[in-house]
């Protein structure tokens, strides 16, 4: 079945650091992929999304790339905040009538002043 | 309303009761999804209405979870005879149709003690 599998957390860095969250996916057909972020205290909101192969989704500073050849669509930031602090989960959905999400478990990142 | 409503957003209740969990969507968005996220785990889908009617419930883990939408708005999560596995946040979700992700609201934190 559809699967995602995200780097295992948690991630610690500097504030100023580069940031790569690495996310990888098996699909059996043409996934849209997604990052949603959750602060803490607050709701998943979605960060980015790409719906096709070499597409590059941005938000915030976040970029992801859609490559198809190794099935991955990691997450860089070039130059993390302490506010950048939180839950990242990546996604893919497969639209088949519904739009379901397949999530991976989670990355939690914090960044120190 | 301006984004998705869940009430309530805590809720303890005693193994064996049952328990309804209740999800506003933002106005005019068709499409609505629940899901459950257990502790340090990614979202896991259980429900998808278009309109009115449960266009998947595949994610549904037994009988003893059902959940309707009568109106094709307000939608409510009801568990019978909970169990402490049942334990977890329930998330709700939104959204326009033809859209690319979701809304999703802040969740309840059911505790079954």
């Amino acid at each position: 079945g559809d699967s995602v599998t995200q780097m295992e957390g948690p991630v610690t860095l500097s504030e100023e650091a580069f940031l790569t969250i690495n996310c990888t996916y098996t699909a059996t057909g043409y996934p849209s992929l997604f990052w949603y972020v959750q602060y803490p205290g607050e709701g998943l909101q979605l960060l980015l999304k790409a719906t096709k192969a070499d597409d590059k989704g941005s938000n915030k500073g976040f970029e992801a790339t859609y490559r198809k050849e190794t099935t991955s669509f990691h997450l860089e930031k070039g130059s993390v905040q302490v506010s950048d602090s939180a839950v990242y989960f990546c996604a893919l959905s497969i639209i088949q009538g519904a739009q379901k999400l397949v999530f991976g478990q989670g990355t939690r990142l914090t960044i120190n002043p | 309303g301006a984004g998705v409503s869940q009430t309530p957003s805590n809720k303890v209740t005693e193994k064996g009761k049952y328990v309804e969990l209740r999800c506003d969507p933002i106005s005019g968005h068709t499409a609505l999804y629940w899901y459950r996220q257990s502790l340090g785990q990614g979202p896991e889908f259980l429900i998808y209405f278009q309109g009115t009617g449960a266009a998947d419930d595949s994610g549904l883990p037994n009988d003893r979870f059902f959940a309707v939408r009568p109106e094709g708005s307000v939608s409510t999560l009801k568990i019978q005879r909970t169990e402490r596995g049942d334990s977890a946040v329930y998330l709700c979700a939104s959204s326009a149709q033809g859209s690319y992700g979701y809304t999703f609201g802040s969740g309840t934190r059911l505790t079954v003690v």
